[in-house]
């Protein structure tokens, strides 16, 4: 079955301990990119990618990195996260930029304490 | 720069009802246009698009033409049903980052 896959889909950590929100896509896509939904705010985009080793910054990248090693996987690294990072994280992946239809996965809903 | 405004919700009708739910854009170009749906406690599944002027999408009942002169990408229904109930997103694509950019989402609740 062709989707997107996020772990974990519930986390809830405290102020400045690292963690890796993973995201795997199994279609080939060569364009992936994390999103974060927030009450009020609506979804923006943090980071995206539009094939290995080519990554840039969305409009919220502040305290976030990535990395895009393999085709197949974007993980999104919060090195030190703060509560304001507290927000649900979607994966999206699509064959390219543009007028290509994006393919969301599950969300992860992480709670910073 | 790019953006999408929508209708503000919540949007409340009995089954069967006819739905419309306003969105336009401003965009330079001629962005692709989406309609994702978001159902409680998932993530954005794609309900329909359009990529050029003129162009109609359409998916399980719902219609949402793409309208260059009134920049506006427009869902509609015929009738809707308690299972349509959820969190609607227009969208359009940026062409140059791919990044999505989304209206502020219309929550439908559908009664029987």
């Amino acid at each position: 079955e062709a989707q997107v896959t996020q772990n974990p889909r519930y986390l809830i950590t405290v102020t400045g301990k690292k963690l890796t929100v993973t995201c795997s896509q199994n279609m080939n896509h060569e364009y992936m990119s994390w999103y974060r939904q927030d009450p009020g705010l609506g979804l923006r985009q943090i980071y995206y990618s539009m094939n290995v080793e080519v990554t840039d910054k969305g409009d919220v990248p502040e305290g976030y990195k990535v990395s895009r090693k393999e085709k197949r996987n974007f993980p999104l690294i919060l090195e030190s996260p703060s509560p304001n990072q507290t927000s649900l994280y979607f994966c999206a992946s699509s064959l390219g930029q543009g007028r290509e239809t994006q393919y969301f996965g599950p969300g992860t809903r992480l709670l910073v304490l | 720069g790019n953006s999408v405004t929508q209708m503000e919700g919540p949007v409340t009708l009995s089954e069967e009802a006819f739905l419309t739910i306003n969105c336009t854009y401003t965009a330079t170009g001629y962005p692709s246009l989406f309609w994702y749906v978001q159902y409680p406690g998932e993530g954005l599944q794609l309900l329909l698009k359009a990529t050029k002027a003129d162009d109609k999408g359409s998916n399980k009942g719902f219609e949402a033409t793409y309208r260059k002169e009134t920049t506006s990408f427009h869902l509609e229904k015929g009738s809707v049903q308690v299972s349509d109930s959820a969190v609607y997103f227009c969208a359009l694509s940026d062409r140059y980052t791919g990044k999505l950019i989304f209206g502020q989402g219309t929550t439908l609740q559908v009664k029987p």
